[in-house]
């Protein structure tokens, strides 16, 4: 069945780059996504690419997708304390807003 | 631009009673579907709606039902609760998927937190 995966923690000094990773099952994957969680709020879209890409860019954020080996990560460049929260990735087939998510990880961010 | 509405926010009810959430898309977005959040399960697929229909279900017991509004206001209903329904419950919307601009960009709301005593 469809399955994602991701690490359950990840600690950075402030000002360095944070990479995320994260493995999904699903091969015919349309859209994968990058929310991000706060204490006591609901997900924030970051950013999300369309599975015939390979890159993409969208200021700080950085989300690299290996198709063959079913492979998404998220790198912040320049991180800060606010990037602190959980980050999930998730994937859709794309006729349908079903989202298979994973586990979510923890990013703490050290000052 | 208003973002996804939910309301309540926070709720307390007790076992066997009933709950019913409501969800407001952002303004022309005529998907919605529904996630229930928990630290056991994570993040789960409830059901999704587009233009008053039920497009897509998640594996959850009949207890658990929704529908939407011709205006695309989308409510759920949990019937006969029980202590493991506590979770967060987060709506999202979007363009549908497949009919007009597909920009894959699907917007959650801040969640109605269900408290089962």
């Amino acid at each position: 069945g469809e399955d994602v995966e991701q690490s359950l923690f990840l600690s950075v000094r402030e000002g360095d780059s944070s990479v995320i990773n994260c493995t999904y099952t699903d091969s015919s994957s349309t859209y994968l996504y990058w929310y991000k969680q706060e204490p006591g709020a609901g997900l924030q879209l970051l950013t999300y690419i369309f599975s015939n890409m390979d890159m993409k860019q969208d200021q700080r954020l950085t989300v690299l997708l290996n198709k063959k080996d079913k492979h998404l990560s998220l790198r912040i460049a320049d991180t800060q304390t606010g990037d602190s929260a959980i980050y999930f990735c998730a994937e859709s087939g794309g006729a349908t807003n079903k989202l298979i998510f994973g586990t979510g990880t923890l990013l703490a961010v050290q000052p | 631009k208003a973002g996804v509405t939910q309301t309540p926010r926070y709720l307390i009810k007790t076992r066997g009673q009933q709950v019913t959430l409501s969800c407001s898309p952002i303004s022309g977005h005529r998907s919605v579907s529904w996630y229930q959040q928990t630290p056991g399960q994570g993040l789960q697929f409830l059901f999704e709606y587009f233009s008053e229909t039920q497009r897509n279900k998640g594996n959850f017991p009949g207890r658990f039902s929704g529908r939407q509004f011709s205006n695309s206001r989308s409510e759920m209903n949990v019937s006969t609760l029980e202590l493991g329904d506590s979770a967060l419950y987060l709506c999202a919307s979007s363009f549908p998927t497949g009919v007009g601009p597909n920009t894959g960009e699907l917007f959650f709301g801040e969640g109605s937190r269900l408290t089962v005593l």
